[in-house]
Parts: C-alpha cells; sequence; structure tokens
C-alpha cells in the first residue's frame, strides 16, 4: 500500500527566510503528487500538483515542489516565506487507484 | 461557483450513539470523499462514492459507513459512537478520477463524543 512520510513535524521561520518541507512516498508505480495547505480556521486547498513532464511544478503563492523519481520525493519549496504562510502542509500521493494518501502534516510557524 | 458545503459544522454525540453527517459537492463534481482527521493520525480514507457506488474503501471498522444520492451529495454514518470517533471529517469533491484532478475540500464537521 502506497504510504507519505513528511519528517518535519513543525517548522519554525522567520519572514524572508527560505523553505523546504520534505515528502517521501513509498509506491512502486506511477504517481500523481500533490501539496496541499491548511491555514489556520479554513479548509485544505491545493497549492500545487505534480502528473507528468516537468518535474519542477510551481503552484500558487510563490511555490514551488521538485518531483525526484530516485528518490521518491516531492519536497516542496519556497525563496522566501511571508507571515502569511504560516499554516499546515500536507503533501499527498495518488496511485493506482483514486485512494489518496496523506502525509501527517507540517506545521509551519513564520515569525514577522 | 459555491464549495463543497458539510453539514453540521460541530456535533456533541455521546458514546453508543449514531450520527449522519452530510456533504454537498460543487456542482457537476460527481466523486465524493471522506475523511478522517485527527491530531495524531493526520488524515485518514475513509471511503469515495462516484455515481451513486462506493468506489474505493480505508481501513475502518463496518460502523463507518456512506452512501451517494443522485445529485452527488454524500452522508456517511457512525453507528455505536466511540471515544476515539471524536475528530474532524472532512468531506472531499472531484470533478472525476481524484489522481486527474485532486480534491476540492469543506470546511468539516468536528465530531466530540462524550
Amino acid at each position: 500500500a502506497q504510504s507519505v512520510s513528511q519528517h518535519n513535524h513543525h517548522v519554525i521561520l522567520s519572514e524572508a527566510a527560505s523553505l523546504e518541507l520534505g515528502c517521501n512516498y513509498s509506491y512502486g508505480g506511477t504517481v500523481n503528487l500533490f501539496w496541499y495547505v491548511q491555514y489556520p480556521g479554513q479548509h485544505l486547498q491545493l497549492l500545487l500538483k505534480y502528473f507528468s513532464g516537468d518535474p519542477l511544478v510551481k503552484g500558487i503563492k510563490g511555490f514551488e515542489a521538485e518531483f525526484i523519481k530516485s528518490k521518491f520525493s516531492f519536497n516542496l519549496r519556497k525563496p522566501s516565506v511571508q507571515w502569511s504562510d504560516t499554516a499546515e502542509y500536507f503533501c499527498a500521493v495518488n496511485g493506482g487507484n483514486n485512494d489518496m494518501r496523506f502525509g501527517a502534516g507540517t506545521r509551519l510557524t513564520v515569525k514577522p | 461557483k459555491a464549495g463543497v458545503t458539510q453539514t453540521p459544522r460541530y456535533l456533541i454525540k455521546t458514546r453508543g450513539q449514531q450520527v449522519t453527517l452530510s456533504c454537498s459537492p460543487i456542482s457537476g463534481h460527481r466523486s465524493v470523499s471522506w475523511y478522517q482527521q485527527t491530531p495524531g493520525q493526520g488524515l485518514q480514507f475513509l471511503f469515495e462514492y462516484f455515481s451513486e457506488t462506493q468506489r474505493n474503501k480505508g481501513n475502518f471498522p463496518g460502523r463507518f459507513s456512506g452512501r451517494q444520492f443522485s445529485n452527488s451529495r454524500s452522508e456517511m454514518n457512525v453507528s455505536t459512537l466511540e471515544l476515539g470517533d471524536s475528530a474532524l471529517y472532512l468531506c472531499a469533491s472531484s470533478l472525476g478520477q481524484v489522481r486527474n484532478y485532486g480534491y476540492t475540500f469543506g470546511s468539516g464537521t468536528r465530531l466530540t463524543v462524550v
């Protein structure tokens, strides 16, 4: 069965710092990959997704993620975070069925 | 367009009772999935419905069930509630194959079992 690991439980950064959140998955076949964000008090929203093609995908609000197939990774990055990026971030993987598996989430706190 | 609507937003139930949660997907979305979100376990997949048929199911006991109506609205039922069922229950809809479109999530129903 597919599984997703997000190794960072809580990340604290200062504004303007660079961000990289790790995501690794285990699944032997072709996967579609997603990052979702949950701002405080709001519902989960799609940040970006990867299906095929260019392994570097760009999403909303300046976020990007890189798919490295050999490492089974899909790390999320942002060059310069803002206080408004404080949220919980979830990596998700969808393999051969419609059962989308989510990582445990990484809570990001950005200090102003 | 309206998003995914879940009702009620909050619910308090007693152990042993049953509960029904409702979800109205985005208009035109035929796939509806349910997740249980808890601080310790994150998002756990419950089931997915498409065109009134359960298409996929997670590893939850039979006390958790669901259904989908012809207008794509979905309900989730939990019978014989246990304290451990306290969680945020999320509904998510998709235009078609989830792997191709991803989800749009509702705000959830927070269930507290006392």
